[in-house]
């Protein structure tokens, strides 16, 4: 059964401290991973990590992909108060090509 | 650009009605979704359909049907509405194995 665990669950930082977010995961026949954000409404897309590409950088955010020992982490560095948001992780896989999420990090960032 | 329209927004039913949510795309998507979004709970995928004709359940089918007679169109019929299904709704759609892209979220009461 495909699966993706996040953690942690929720995590409280200052203005310009960093955070790790961590997801991993089970899938049969892997594709690709994404990292979505999420604040009051719908997900908004992040980063899409394959075989071919398991790094990738965008401003303060990146995101690596362990194919090995099957997970990811998503680093968030000089973090804002804009960045409060659930961060959800999915994981996709060839053979059905269903997209399996994870119960997402709730992230708060005080000022 | 429309993306993904689901409709209505808002919604409240009494314990036994039926309903359908709509949902639309106009991208070419082959994959389509429905996803279900509780409280700590993260996005639960209820059915998904990799292309026209062709539908399949996901993690949480039970009271929910679903039909993909085109490409464009994935409505999601509850039968017979209960109070647990009170939750917000998201349809999402994608080529397969690529980003998914949601539509705005449809939240849905039942008294």
């Amino acid at each position: 059964e495909d699966k993706v665990v996040q953690s942690p669950l929720s995590l409280v930082v200052h203005e310009g401290d960093t955070v790790t977010l961590n997801c991993s995961y089970e899938v049969t026949n892997f594709r690709s991973l994404l990292w979505y954000k999420q604040e009051k409404k719908a997900p908004t897309f992040l980063f899409m990590l394959t075989s071919s590409g398991i790094e990738k950088k965008s401003g303060r955010l990146s995101s690596i992909l362990d194919k090995k020992e099957l997970f990811s982490i998503l680093n968030i560095t000089a973090t804002q108060t804009g960045d409060s948001a659930i961060y959800l992780c999915a994981v996709v896989g060839s053979g059905t090509y269903k997209y399996i999420f994870g119960t997402g990090t709730r992230l708060k960032v005080l000022a | 650009n429309a993306g993904v329209t689901q409709t209505p927004k808002f919604q409240v039913l009494k314990t036994g009605q039926s309903m359908t949510l709509q949902c639309a795309q106009d991208m070419n998507h082959e994959y389509m979704s429905w996803y279900r979004q509780d409280p700590g709970m993260g996005l639960r995928l209820i059915h998904y359909s990799v292309g026209a004709g062709i539908t399949d359940q996901g993690e949480v089918p039970n009271g929910y049907n679903v039909s993909r007679s085109t490409t464009e169109d994935f409505p999601l019929r509850l039968l017979s509405a209960a109070p647990s299904q009170t939750s917000v709704y998201f349809c999402a759609s994608s080529f397969l194995g690529g980003t998914i892209y949601f539509g705005e979220g449809s939240w849905l009461t039942v008294v």
